[in-house]
């Protein structure tokens, strides 16, 4: 099928670590990408990892991708309120210019 | 540089009517992509252009058009709205060359409402 899972809710507490976790579909995406969405805007491009990798650290993130179970996380490290957004994870679909996106987890920072 | 700017950002059509959104990409940029975002379905894949050619296209009935001009700038086309057409249409471009480039950028959005 073309879902890609996510958990809906996170909470976490300003100062901590935020792991949002994601399964996606097809274990060729060579592609995997991570989009904050905050209220009434678009997408934006956080950061994405290439499937040869395992990890891919951008400061405050850590990208972590298991092809073998097709889980990938997004870590935020030392959490701030204004990281409370929606957090999409997505894959491109191997040979087309088509990227199914998980259906978002809202993360909740709180003070 | 620019960032992807879509219009109108809001909208407000009746039943049975039709409308058009326009999207503009970043400057160098061929590909653009529309997607739809609702509560229920999340965001699908409408269908992408590159170079006024219309490589893919998602699972929608053909209601749901589009075109690319040779400026690269993208409409999108509804036609006979339906109450569950409601939803942020997003639009997002990346460079779309021959290597399957792998960074695109969105737009804020088009929130339509149909009444």
């Amino acid at each position: 099928g073309e879902d890609v899972e996510q958990s809906l809710f996170l909470s976490v507490r300003e100062g901590d670590s935020s792991v949002i976790n994601c399964t996606y579909t097809d274990s060729s995406s060579t592609y995997l990408y991570w989009y904050k969405q905050e209220p009434g805007a678009g997408l934006q491009l956080l950061t994405y990892i290439f499937s040869n990798m395992d990890m891919k650290q951008d400061q405050r993130l850590t990208v972590l991708l298991n092809k073998k179970d097709k889980h990938l996380s997004l870590r935020i490290a030392d959490t701030q309120t204004g990281d409370s957004a929606i957090y999409f994870c997505a894959e491109k679909v191997p040979g087309t210019y088509k990227y199914i996106f998980g259906t978002g987890t809202r993360l909740k920072v709180l003070a | 540089k620019a960032g992807v700017t879509q219009t109108p950002r809001y909208l407000i059509k009746t039943r049975g009517q039709q409308v058009t959104l326009s999207c503009s990409p970043i400057s160098g940029h061929r590909s653009v992509s529309w997607y739809q975002q609702t509560p229920g379905q999340g965001l699908q894949f409408l269908f992408e252009y590159f170079s006024e050619t219309q490589r893919n296209k998602g699972n929608f009935p053909g209601r749901f058009s589009g075109r690319q001009f040779s400026n690269s700038r993208s409409e999108m086309n509804v036609s006979t709205l339906e109450l569950g057409d409601s939803a942020l249409y997003l639009c997002a471009s990346s460079l779309g060359g021959p290597t399957l480039d792998y960074e695109q950028y969105f737009g804020p959005g088009t929130r339509l409402t149909v009444t």
